[in-house]
């Protein structure tokens, strides 16, 4: 059975820094891409990016460069978004996610999912 | 970015109403194209991929259709389960696109 286990929640403060995590299992990790989608609250879905775990290849959303860095530990089968310097405007929940096809990020669509990390960025 | 319009943001149905979404993208998108749905509290769920490819599981109650620009997803005989957020997302250049949602009420 395909899962994926994220982090649990999280209350931060402006300026700190947070790294979240997701665990696959149930599957060949290095072959699917997994990505990131932020869901702000009462608002709706934002792809932020995926990551080939095999070589770390990543795609960004160009709203989302720079602003988060995603990577993986293929020895741990698990994928991490992280953050330097956490704003107000980051809080939101995190959904990690796996594509339905092995291999391409073309013409791809996530699958499995997470639950959801919420993260909480308040003074 | 290619943008993705949803119609209407929100349809009151009733158990047994057919229900139809809508999908615009602003540029051709060929077929691919495809609708998450997601109940209150929970992640998404992939219904439809390739705009008419039905992800293994979901009832056949879920259809979709369309290719180009203009996308429909149709929930026939509606159920008590299926009152949720729908999503439709492009998925033929970076960064994909999701649309604003739908939401069906009872």
């Amino acid at each position: 059975e395909v899962q994926l286990v994220q982090s649990g929640a999280e209350v931060k403060k402006p300026g700190e820094s947070l790294k979240i995590s997701c665990k696959g299992s149930g599957y060949t990790f290095n072959t699917y891409w997994i990505g990131w989608v932020r869901q702000m609250p009462g608002k709706g879905l934002e792809w932020m990016g995926i990551i080939y775990p095999d070589d770390s290849d990543t795609r960004y959303n160009p709203a989302f460069q720079g602003q988060v860095t995603m990577s993986v530990d293929k020895s741990l089968n698990t994928a991490y978004l992280q953050w330097s310097s956490l704003k107000a405007s980051d809080t939101a929940i995190y959904y990690c996610a796996r594509h339905r096809v092995k291999g391409s990020y073309y013409a791809n669509w996530f699958e499995y999912w997470g639950l959801g990390a919420l993260v909480t960025v308040t003074s | 970015d290619i943008q993705m319009t949803q119609s209407p943001s929100s349809v009151s149905a009733s158990v047994g109403d057919t229900v139809t979404i809508t999908c615009r993208a602003s540029e051709d998108i060929s077929n691919l194209l495809g609708w998450y749905q997601q109940k209150p509290g929970r992640a998404p769920k992939l219904l439809i991929y390739a705009a008419s490819g039905v992800q293994t599981g979901v009832p056949s109650r879920f259809s979709g259709s369309g290719s180009g620009t203009d996308f429909t997803l149709t929930i026939s005989s509606l159920q008590p389960e299926d009152f949720a957020s729908y999503y439709c997302q492009q998925a033929h250049t970076l960064p994909p696109t999701f649309g604003q949602g739908t939401k069906v009420e009872i």
